[in-house]
């Protein structure tokens, strides 16, 4: 069966540029989580979706990190003016339900280099 | 806020022999639930186990099972018949049963080799 779905696998940009991530969660799936994976911090939650409620950004690192979910669908992560320490694998996870015991199904992430 | 603790960053084990994976987290809930998570190098987060915090029995899952203290906040991964497949990255995690946000808090991992 289909997945949650990331794209692009890899992405190489400049710094200073703007990225935007992609992810496809299982369909079906009202919950969608963002978390990024880096070296020294491990694994950190950014933003947190469920159904048509306003989005929990509250992880998100700065003003330079957004993230839109359209038609509780498909949702993008976008960073503007990328520093080098943006440079990570950035896992995105949905769920059936909010709350509960119901675990979260992860992509297989994007890593981002930021030169 | 609740923390979760992995103190071990890599361990080895013999294949066919058993390895425990230990982790501690630090919470003032009593509702909330408990992940084990195996990450290889492909990097897809794949889920081992899962306990809910007000089930006192330990969850099994075949070669994998966990022990369970809740007074004591630990939470360890047992692996019985290690397999070359089982070597991989494993994160404990903490979610929360209570308020609006059911996000995952991580430990730091812990990397698993298994011996042939």
């Amino acid at each position: 069966g289909a997945g949650v779905s990331q794209s692009p696998s890899n992405k190489v940009t400049e710094k200073g540029k703007d990225v935007e991530l992609r992810c496809d969660p299982i369909s079906g799936h009202t919950a969608l989580y963002w978390y990024r994976q880096s070296l020294g911090q491990g694994l950190e939650f950014l933003i947190y979706f469920q159904g048509n409620s306003a989005p929990d950004k509250s992880g998100l690192p700065s003003d330079r990190f957004s993230a839109e979910r359209t038609g509780g669908s498909v949702s993008t992560l976008t960073i503007q003016r990328t520093q080098q320490e943006d440079s990570a694998v950035y896992l995105c996870a949905s769920s059936s339900l909010r709350g509960g015991g119901q675990p979260q199904h992860f992509g297989d992430g994007t890593r981002l280099s930021i030169l | 806020a609740q923390t979760v603790t992995q103190s071990q960053p890599e361990m080895s084990v013999q294949e066919a022999e058993t390895v425990t994976l230990s982790c501690t987290y630090d919470t003032s809930e009593s509702d909330y639930y408990l992940f084990w998570y195996k990450q290889p190098p492909s990097r897809q987060m794949i889920l081992v186990i899962r306990q809910e915090a007000y089930k006192q029995q330990n969850a099994t899952e075949n070669r994998f099972s966990v022990n369970f203290q809740k007074a004591a906040k630990s939470f360890s991964l047992k692996i019985s018949d290690s397999q070359l497949g089982d070597a991989a990255m494993y994160f404990c995690a903490y979610r929360s049963a209570t308020g609006a946000n059911s996000k995952l808090t991580f430990g730091k991992g812990i990397t698993l080799s298994v011996r042939p």
